[in-house]
């Protein structure tokens, strides 16, 4: 079955630093999501890209979507103590039943 | 306003036990979903309801039994719960497959 792998699952960074977290698919997906989560909350979406090759920016977020819809990833330029927190990519496959499978998550530590 | 809710927020009981677990959303969406979130933070669905019918259904225990009386609610039963079965619980709702989810519901199954 389809299956979300993210990589790594855990990063501590000190503040002021980057951080970049990967998604990879094992099939093209018709989209992709990026969630946030932070300690004792629940996943709370970011961003949506559907085009290959496609890039968003949100302040100091840049997602990107592989040109082959396989993988996307997260940047975080300047870490900050709020940027604390475990995000989540998730992926429809090609077929979009409705089904979203999540990658593990990584879990963003940032020392101040 | 609160979009999508849950009760209880955390749930302490014996192995054996049944308990349910309430979800309401006021988004008006037509999908609703119950994954389970474990200790190493990975997030699995279990069940997802469009307007009332269910439409996934993973491979998880006949033990857990969904239940949407109207397509605002989706509750979760479970029967002779497990050690096994501690884990968050989160409802979800969506039109247009972003996930809006609920606090969560932390099962503790002693």
């Amino acid at each position: 079955g389809q299956q979300v792998m993210q990589i790594p699952q855990y990063q501590h960074v000190q503040e002021g630093e980057d951080f970049t977290t990967y998604c990879n698919s094992s099939t093209t997906l018709s989209n992709i999501q990026w969630y946030k989560q932070r300690p004792g909350g629940h996943p709370v979406f970011l961003i949506q890209l559907v085009k290959s090759g496609e890039v968003k920016k949100q302040k100091r977020l840049t997602f990107q979507f592989g040109e082959a819809k396989k993988n996307s990833s997260l940047h975080i330029t300047a870490t900050q103590t709020t940027d604390v927190g475990t995000y989540f990519c998730a992926g429809h496959g090609s077929g979009n039943t409705g089904k979203l499978i999540f990658g593990q998550g990584t879990t963003l530590q940032v020392k101040p | 306003d609160t979009a999508v809710s849950q009760t209880p927020k955390y749930l302490v009981t014996q192995m054996g036990n049944d308990k349910s677990i309430k979800c309401e959303q006021n988004l008006g969406h037509d999908t609703m979903y119950w994954y389970k979130q474990d200790s190493k933070k990975f997030l699995k669905i279990m069940f997802s309801y469009n307007n009332k019918e269910l439409i996934i259904n993973e491979t998880v225990p006949n033990r857990f039994s969904p239940k949407s009386p109207d397509k605002a609610h989706l509750n979760l039963h479970i029967n002779s719960l497990e050690l096994g079965d501690s884990a968050v619980y989160f409802c979800a709702s969506s039109r247009t497959g972003t996930q809006y989810f609920g606090p969560g519901t932390r099962l503790t199954v002693l």
